[in-house]
């Protein structure tokens, strides 16, 4: 089955530093991943689409310079987030859609979970 | 999503029947889902149904759709312990895969 890892699934980081998260796609490819953050109880807020070898496409209200996202290839999409501070702490799931599936199915990663001190 | 309502909590006994409800605003929806999450981790698609059908029936799953009311249910059949978690109703626009979420439910079953 379609398969979408994370890593990391958890990181720790001072304010003022910037985190990496990875998505990847392991068995299928994926020219449109998408970057959601989750905040404790509440709903998958979307926050980019990211498409393969093009700009990401952002939210209204969600900052590119803050939240960088990078889809190098048709199995890797990033999310930089830059000069981390605490109100950045939150759970980050990736979906990626199967550039073969026959409907609009996203496959989901298992999260981040990012905390900043 | 402020388009996609459903209730917050539901608490079921093991091997009872669960229903969870869901609302959407979007008559064009295309595609409706139901997700599954389990505690610190993503989401798992359980099944979905597209817009043109009223119902869909996968093993313990059963999923009903009445599009004129624009309302969305999963029933889950004999409800087990590991049936608890957070499970998220969701839909998509005709020519968008973007999803639109709603707030979850969660469900706890009780021994």
């Amino acid at each position: 089955g379609a398969v979408v890892s994370q890593h990391p699934s958890r990181v720790i980081c001072k304010s003022g530093t910037s985190v990496k998260i990875e998505c990847r796609s392991l068995d299928f490819q994926a020219t449109t991943m998408f970057w959601y953050r989750q905040f404790p109880k509440q709903s998958l807020m979307l926050m980019a689409t990211s498409n393969e070898g093009s700009k990401a496409t952002y939210e209204q209200g969600v900052e590119k310079d803050k939240f960088l996202i990078n889809h190098a290839s048709l199995t890797l999409s990033t999310l930089t987030v830059t000069s981390a501070h605490p109100e950045d702490s939150s759970f980050y799931i990736c979906s990626a859609r199967d550039v073969g599936g026959a409907y609009t199915e996203q496959f989901f990663g298992p999260g981040t979970r990012l905390t900043v001190l | 999503g402020e388009d996609v309502e459903q209730s917050l909590f539901l608490s079921v006994r093991e091997g009872d029947s669960s229903v969870i409800n869901c609302t959407y605003t979007d008559s064009s929806s295309t595609y409706l889902y139901w997700y599954k999450q389990e505690p610190g981790a993503g989401l798992q698609l359980l099944t979905y149904i597209f817009s043109n059908m009223d119902m869909k029936q996968d093993q313990r799953l059963t999923v009903l759709l009445n599009k004129k009311d624009k309302h969305l249910s999963l029933r889950i059949a004999d409800t087990q312990t590991g049936d608890s978690a957070i499970y998220f109703c969701a839909e998509t626009p005709p020519k968008g895969s973007k999803l639109s979420f709603g707030a979850g439910t969660t469900v706890t079953v009780r021994a």
